[in-house]
């Protein structure tokens, strides 16, 4: 089945430098890649996601970018902020019917430093 | 609409007891997946149901038993809790289409066996 290994665990940036987050995938077949974005004590709510099709999607401050041969994603958060302070989790998924199973990374807990 | 909504919030069970857990979805998503989060390990998949009267085992679930005998909602069962089921428990759901593949959580379920 797929792995997915996300990396650090921890980070710690100054308000207004930009953060990265980094996640490797084993399953050649899967093709949507979500992050989730989970405050203290709160539920995973999806941020941004990206389709195999598609090498880099932004969203504001936030873009992902996919590198299919090497089988890795990466979260960008420029100019960060306080509210940006949260866990992020990274997936992958094959995306379709009957393969609709996420497989989560371990998470980074992102602290914004004012 | 109320998204998926998961109760209770909070239980403390004494090992050995059972309980059981519902999680509640009014999206009319056929896919439902319940996921246990532990520090350092992140979502790991327990229990999940492709469409009403579906259940399939996860990557960690042995001491769990589930049933969906409703399209909305999704029961976790604890027949006899023990210790290493500490955890927040969280319940997700999903729209059966083809790269498609969001997943909607509800709030929680911190589990406390003692």
């Amino acid at each position: 089945g797929e792995n997915v290994e996300q990396h650090p665990s921890t980070l710690s940036v100054q308000e207004g430098d930009s953060a990265v987050i980094k996640c490797t995938y084993s399953d050649s077949a899967s093709n949507y890649f979500p992050w989730y974005k989970q405050e203290l004590g709160k539920r995973p709510q999806l941020i941004i996601d990206i389709r195999s099709n598609v090498g880099e999607k932004k969203d504001q401050r936030i873009a992902v970018t996919l590198n299919k041969t090497a089988k890795h994603f990466s979260l960008h958060i420029t100019e960060t902020q306080p509210e940006d302070s949260a866990v992020y989790v990274c997936a992958a998924s094959r995306g379709n019917f009957g393969n609709e199973k996420l497989t989560f990374g371990t998470g980074t807990r992102l602290t914004i430093i004012p | 609409n109320a998204g998926v909504t998961q109760t209770p919030k909070f239980r403390v069970l004494k090992t050995g007891q059972s309980m059981t857990l519902l999680c509640a979805q009014d999206m009319n998503h056929e896919y439902m997946y319940w996921y246990r989060q532990d520090p350092g390990m992140g979502l790991r998949l327990i229990h999940y149901s492709v469409g009403e009267g579906t259940t399939a085992k996860g990557e960690v679930p042995d001491g769990y038993n589930v049933s969906r005998l409703k399209k909305q909602n999704f029961l976790l069962g604890l027949e006899s809790a023990a210790p290493s089921q500490t955890s927040v428990y969280f319940c997700a759901s999903t729209l059966q289409a083809p790269l498609n593949t969001e997943a909607f959580f509800g709030q929680g379920t911190r589990l406390t066996v003692v």
